[in-house]
């Protein structure tokens, strides 16, 4: 365990539907990064996070995907209008921010379905 | 186009053994290469960081080598254990912006039999 949470584990979700996920940092953290990753991959880099200012998006987070970390603690990733190809493991990360060389603690992830 | 690549067919070795994989990539320059292992069904967990002016970085039984000029990073497991049965994951920094924006390899997955 690393200290980074996410929640829902799971989730199964019909086509056109809109799923939230939810990513709780190491407390002390200051950076959050989202990644998804499909199976036979690595993660790829969707978004950064620095405290609440999201200052880097990935051409991947097309506009059904916002993100959001309103008081710089937990953040959340919507999918609106879900597709199949949006099936994929979503990662969150967090890092204490002091600079690039720097470790990123990954959560377990949440495992998306779309049908 | 940038890549990052590793061998994507699993590596079968006998307990005991030293497990060699290999990272390869092409059109960075990075400052410094991490690896990761990732369990199924879980996030990656970091477990070494090598710089560019570093030739050899060990941790326990765990040894990684950098080479610049090749463009490729080796990563080892002496002594391997049923235990070390995970996928292993490359990753470089794409950015000189101060955060780490990290592209991953597709990873290699370790098998140890006892």
């Amino acid at each position: 365990d690393t200290g980074v949470s996410q929640d829902p584990r799971h989730k199964i979700t019909k086509r056109g539907q809109n799923v939230t996920f939810r990513c709780d940092p190491i407390s002390e953290h200051n950076r959050l990064y989202w990644y998804r990753q499909t199976l036979g991959q690595g993660p790829e880099f969707l978004t950064y996070f620095q405290n609440e200012a999201q200052l880097e998006k990935s051409r991947l987070l097309s506009d059904r995907f916002s993100a959001e970390r309103p008081k710089g603690s937990f953040s959340t990733l919507e999918i609106q209008r879900t597709e199949q190809g949006d099936s994929a493991m979503y990662l969150c990360a967090s890092s204490r921010g002091q600079g690039e060389q720097e470790t990123q603690y990954f959560g377990p992830g949440t495992r998306l379905l779309v049908l | 186009s940038q890549k990052i690549e590793q061998n994507s067919e699993a590596l079968n070795i006998q307990e005991g053994k030293t497990a060699t994989l290999t990272c390869n990539y092409t059109n960075y320059s990075p400052a410094y290469l991490q690896w990761y292992r990732q369990d199924p069904g879980r996030g990656p967990v970091f477990l070494l960081l090598i710089r560019e002016n570093e030739k050899e970085k060990r941790k326990e039984r765990l040894k990684v080598t950098f080479d610049t000029t090749l463009k490729q990073s080796l990563f080892h497991i002496t002594a391997s254990q049923p235990a070390d049965s995970a996928t292993y994951l490359c990753a470089l920094d794409r950015t000189n912006t101060g955060f780490q924006k990290l592209v991953f390899g597709t990873g290699t997955r370790l098998l140890v039999s006892p």
